[in-house]
């Protein structure tokens, strides 16, 4: 069974903070998206990564692939409002073509 | 292009009723997924289409499920004789062929009480 496990899985910042979360797993991947949930809303993808090392930015958010593609971190520089939000990983292999989904992290962005 | 679409977003029923949803993907998308989310969990696959053939059903999915995608454009998903423990948002995604980029709708909540 592949696992994704994410971390912390809850944080609450000041507006204008930097934070980095964490989406681990002991198993490869092909490739890794994240993907943004608003409450009563479904997920809408933010990013995927595909090659091991690979480092993507959207706008104040990086992303990065580790290099073995067990694993991925988001990090966002001067957190706003906006950013609140559960933030979730999911990985894909391509034998099954499903994506398995880490928890997610709740993010709350205080004003 | 209007993205993933889902009917209803909320659907509250009786134990023992059957109901079902409808997802229209994108319009260009061969493949069309459906995922199960309960509170403080992240998504749970269930079942699959590529063009109109189901391709892969979860153990998640009991007997009661059945998901159907005709015309290989519009799915349903049904669920019979609904239990408490099938409250849950359902989720429907779609993709192109390689899958991996999927592109989720708003989602239907379910609450069966």
């Amino acid at each position: 069974t592949q696992l994704l496990e994410q971390s912390p899985q809850f944080l609450s910042i000041q507006e204008g903070e930097n934070l980095t979360v964490y989406c681990n797993s002991s198993s490869v991947f092909s490739s890794l998206q994240w993907y943004r949930q608003e409450p009563g809303e479904g997920p809408v993808l933010l990013v995927t990564v595909v090659t091991g090392g690979e480092v993507k930015k959207l706008k104040r958010l990086t992303f990065q692939f580790g290099d073995a593609r067990k694993d991925s971190s988001l990090h966002i520089t001067a957190a706003q409002p906006g950013d609140t939000g559960l933030y979730l990983c999911a990985g894909f292999t391509g034998a099954n073509s499903k994506l398995t989904f880490g928890k997610g992290i709740t993010l709350s962005v205080r004003p | 292009d209007t993205g993933v679409s889902q009917n209803p977003r909320h659907k509250i029923t009786k134990r023992g009723q059957n109901v079902t949803f409808r997802c229209d993907p994108i319009s260009e998308h061969n493949r069309l997924y459906w995922y199960r989310q309960t509170l403080g969990q992240g998504p749970e696959f269930l079942t699959y289409f590529q063009n109109e053939a189901q391709l892969e059903k979860s153990r998640l999915l009991s007997d009661r499920f059945s998901a159907e995608r005709p015309k290989g454009s519009f799915s349903t998903l049904e669920i019979q004789r609904t239990e408490q423990g099938d409250s849950a948002m359902y989720l429907c995604a779609s993709s192109l062929l390689s899958g991996e980029t999927q592109y989720f709708g708003p989602g239907t909540r379910l609450l069966v009480l």
